[in-house]
């Protein structure tokens, strides 16, 4: 149980272009789902907190602006990274959070952006 | 936001029994302890997640003292497919949720 899904896995751009990427739970509801970003060797940086049916929270210095989040149901959130440049290149995860005990939180596979 | 401190890396042999250690001093109350597991350009896996004395699992164990300042991470013989980082996290109530902020982790490399 528990499993978030990502979509796409990797995704290659040009520089100007909006890249879309999805996030899912897929066997349960999740009112809330993160976004991180990580760079290469380096831990992952929470970037935004996406509610359900309202508008993401954003962590100091992510330009809401330039990462669109949109969370408009209970299994899916989606992030926009908007004209995308070379420096937006980075691994980016999401994440569910379960509900209740612990306040555990599920992580999706990651997508790999890189912008050319 | 509290934060966690766990040794940057450690080495260790197949078969052995590594624990890994992290300082959580200024845990509140109703926060938990949750471990992770990441392989790289792969995202964080579930391990164990407790809140007091010790939990265990079919991969890990978790003992977390009676002052809850620490937690420590058990893996019983370990095998070279262990080889990562592994990141402790209490989650913090941030914004009107609950919320993670990943420290370092702890590289762990297993030798043959």
């Amino acid at each position: 149980g528990a499993v978030v899904s990502q979509h796409p896995s990797w995704v290659i751009c040009k520089s100007g272009t909006s890249v879309k990427i999805e996030c899912r739970s897929l066997d349960f509801q999740a009112t809330t789902m993160f976004w991180y970003r990580q760079f290469p060797k380096q831990s992952l940086m929470l970037m935004a907190t996406s509610n359900e049916g309202s508008k993401a929270t954003y962590e100091q210095g992510v330009e809401k602006d330039k990462f669109l989040i949109n969370h408009a149901s209970l299994t899916l959130s989606t992030l926009t990274v908007t004209s995308a440049h070379p420096e937006d290149s980075s691994f980016y995860i999401c994440s569910a959070r379960l509900a209740g005990y612990g306040e555990t939180q599920y992580f999706g596979p990651g997508t790999r952006l890189l912008v050319l | 936001l509290a934060k966690t401190t766990q040794p940057i890396s450690m080495d260790s042999y197949e078969g052995q029994e590594v624990n890994i250690t992290c300082s959580h001093n200024n845990i509140a109350t109703n926060d938990y302890i949750t471990w992770y597991q990441q392989f790289p350009s792969q995202g964080p896996r579930f391990i164990i997640q407790g809140y007091k004395t010790k939990v265990t699992n079919e991969v890990a164990s978790l003992f977390i003292p009676a002052d809850r300042k620490s937690s420590t991470l058990s893996l019983p013989r370990v095998s070279l497919s262990d080889t990562a980082v592994y990141y402790c996290l209490v989650a913090r109530l941030g914004s009107g949720t609950y919320k993670y902020i990943f420290g370092t982790g702890t590289r762990l490399k297993v030798l043959a």
